[in-house]
């Protein structure tokens, strides 16, 4: 299994609303990684989590709340966003091994809208 | 400036043709990675390069540590192909973070 899945596809949220982006991997991988992005831009980094702890956050906004609740499941927690936030909300996945180079594994992505 | 830049941002090309995406970084890198993404959403990843030259298909990826470059080559190309694709640069110093260029939009006509 060389997949990465993410729910939901789509998630249209007003700005008051509490949601939560999930992503799944059954590879064993021990890195996992929100990226954000807008149309026509490249992924941002949002967060990395390293065996299950956050060993990265790119300065994301508190409404913004990740979460890695065993080494296959990673959560982004939604609160009180803004229209800007719309965008497509990528997973990654990928091994972990100090001193080695690792391809990542990307889901489909979730596409986000802010009304 | 960006660490990673690649060129052309667009590209149009005839079916057929052999491509060619450059991409050239800045910083010390531990590994390079070139990824494709078609329009409305996933990424899939090519090529994971810290050295030399590796191949796929109809695809080939190059990387010249020294003149901090890479290419991506893709032979015979194919409508399919169109696509956005994207060079990304893993930073020396053994942090997970990518640091992306802005993509290459391709276009293959029939």
């Amino acid at each position: 299994d060389t997949e990465v899945t993410q729910t939901p596809k789509h998630l249209v949220m007003g700005m008051t609303n509490k949601k939560s982006l999930k992503c799944e991997q059954h590879m064993g991988h021990r890195a996992m990684y929100w990226y954000k992005q807008k149309a026509k831009k490249p992924p941002e980094l949002m967060f990395v989590y390293s065996y299950e702890k956050l060993s990265i956050n790119e300065s994301v906004p508190s409404r913004f709340s990740p979460e890695c609740p065993n080494s296959s499941l990673l959560n982004l927690h939604l609160h009180a966003l803004q229209p800007e936030d719309s965008a497509l909300y990528l997973c990654a996945s990928s091994q972990l091994l100090a001193g080695s180079n690792y391809e990542q594994y990307f889901g489909p992505g979730t596409r986000l809208t802010v009304t | 400036k960006n660490e990673v830049e690649q060129s052309p941002q667009n590209l149009t090309a005839q079916e057929g043709e052999f491509i060619t995406i450059n991409c050239s970084y800045s910083v010390g890198i531990s590994a390079l990675h070139w990824l494709q993404q078609h329009p409305g959403g996933g990424i899939v990843s090519l090529f994971m390069l810290s050295s030399g030259k590796k191949k796929h298909g109809r695809l080939i990826a190059t990387i010249n540590i020294q003149e901090k470059h890479s290419s991506l080559h893709i032979t015979a190309s194919h409508p399919r192909d169109s696509a956005v694709y994207i060079c990304a640069a893993r930073l020396q110093g053994g942090s997970e973070k990518l640091v992306f260029g802005k993509g290459t939009k391709l276009t293959v006509n029939p």
